[in-house]
């Protein structure tokens, strides 16, 4: 049972261009949505998380965006650069799963071709 | 600061053996996690720990066993491993409970695999 479906699998996208990674859920009691990004033979790290009650969230070149009516959540990369590229995760948590850990999307490899 | 510590980070196991994963934190938390990493499946949560002393299921416990040995120290166990246990693992801690917001900080993993 996959609550958090994340697509598309990989995404090529050329220097300057904007990456786009979608996410769906349908626990409507997820209430908190980070991402997660993975470089290759590391851990994943936060890199930026989102609350229903805003339908966007910016920190420097990357926004999610939130669409809470139709239960989906993206993370968008501005001008999108070779150090970008690596695993992306999305990822949530709320009232339904106990508030215990997130429940994580399958993952978006992404590579930004210079 | 050494964040998140795994040993082995490699591991080449035949079916039936048995083995620990070990993991360390140096950040003072108290939530801990033992997550698998399968291509095309993301991160699915083993077990957990919320604070030292207690332990949880998570989505995928079958075949581990787990131990907070204190507040720094959260071990993974498999009693007798099976080519399906073939994975990448990884160690998260973080301050609070990650569903309650709390940032989850992961270590670099350990590559097991199961002949």
């Amino acid at each position: 049972q996959q609550q958090v479906k994340q697509s598309p699998q990989s995404l090529i996208v050329q220097k300057g261009g904007i990456s786009i990674i979608n996410c769906a859920y349908e626990n409507t009691a997820f209430d908190y949505f980070p991402w997660y990004q993975q470089f290759p033979g590391k851990g994943p790290a936060l890199l930026i998380a989102i609350r229903p009650d805003v339908s966007e969230k910016k920190e420097g070149r990357f926004t999610i965006s939130f669409n809470k009516s139709a239960k989906q959540f993206s993370l968008h990369i501005m001008d999108s650069q070779p150090g970008d590229s690596a695993t992306y995760f999305c990822a949530a948590s709320g009232r339904g799963t106990g508030r215990r850990a997130l429940t994580f999307g399958s993952g978006t490899r992404l590579q930004v071709q210079p | 600061n050494a964040g998140v510590t795994q040993t082995p980070k490699f591991q080449v196991l035949k079916t039936g053996q048995s083995m620990t994963l070990q993991c360390a934190q140096d950040m003072n938390h108290n939530s801990m996690y033992w997550y698998r990493q399968d291509p095309g499946m993301g991160l699915r949560l083993i077990y957990y720990s919320a604070s030292e002393g207690t332990t949880d299921k998570g989505e995928v416990p079958n075949g581990y066993n787990v131990s907070r040995l204190n507040k720094r120290e959260f071990s993974l166990r498999l009693e007798s491993a099976a080519p399906s246990q073939t994975s990448v693992y990884f160690c998260a801690s973080s301050e609070r409970l990650a569903g309650n917001t709390g940032e989850l900080f992961f270590g670099e993993g350990s590559r097991l695999t199961v002949l």
